[in-house]
């Protein structure tokens, strides 16, 4: 039974490009959650979603950063035009139902580096 | 809104030697709370959580947490500590309201440092 998915596992990307990561929730499970972990620093929320329906994206940068997770295939975070202060780990969570209190499991992240 | 504190950013213990994590909290509302683990390089591990019933709440490798809401606190704690502990600890908050995110808020993590 596979975890949450997450990949690339480590991302290098120059300043200006774009970062696409990319999440595959546990089987079963309809909701993904983003956190983003700067060094030193703990786990901010960034968006929540559910099959083709952004249902938070209070934590969310208001420019070059969105969200998906479509009907078929993983969730996405796309970052575009990325700058230095975008390199950070990302992490991607689900859980089966939205009820507060179920556990959310975790991916093991995706490393962005931006040079 | 609701906030996590955890007081230590490093803590440094001799292996074998108990060791307590403090976390405390700021709800308006009733909470759910949890510890999560994340070892070098690696995602986050749920250790234990709170979410209602009795105050002590025991979780995998031999950790143990108590709930104390006149506190405001959600201390972990281990007996005796071994070099594979070493690790970052976050306390997190839900708040139940169901609403928003229903994710979790996270403190800045606790570093813990086994020393042989």
């Amino acid at each position: 039974n596979a975890g949450v998915m997450q990949n690339p596992r480590h991302l290098v990307r120059r300043r200006g490009q774009e970062a696409r990561l990319r999440c595959s929730p546990m089987k079963g499970h309809s909701h993904v959650y983003w956190y983003r972990q700067l060094p030193e620093e703990g786990l901010k929320f960034m968006v929540y979603l559910q099959k083709e329906n952004i249902i938070d994206e209070s934590g969310m940068p208001k420019e070059r950063f969105s969200a998906e997770f479509p009907k078929e295939g993983p969730s996405i975070l796309r970052i575009q035009q990325v700058v230095r202060g975008d390199s950070a780990a990302y992490f991607c969570a689900s859980s089966p139902r939205q009820r507060s209190g179920n556990t959310i499991y975790f991916g093991e992240g995706s490393w962005l580096t931006v040079v | 809104a609701q906030s996590v504190t955890q007081l230590d950013s490093q803590v440094p213990v001799f292996e074998e030697a108990p060791v307590e994590l403090r976390c405390n909290y700021s709800s308006s509302v009733s909470v759910y709370l949890f510890w999560y683990v994340q070892y070098p390089n690696q995602g986050l591990q749920l250790l234990l959580k709170y979410l209602s019933g009795s105050t002590l709440v025991k979780g995998i490798n031999g950790f143990e947490a108590e709930f104390n809401k006149s506190q405001t606190s959600f201390h972990l704690r281990k007996p005796s500590v071994h070099i594979s502990d070493t690790a970052e600890y976050f306390c997190a908050v839900s708040d139940g309201s169901g609403g928003g995110a229903d994710g979790l808020t996270f403190g800045k993590g606790t570093h813990l440092i086994i020393q042989p």
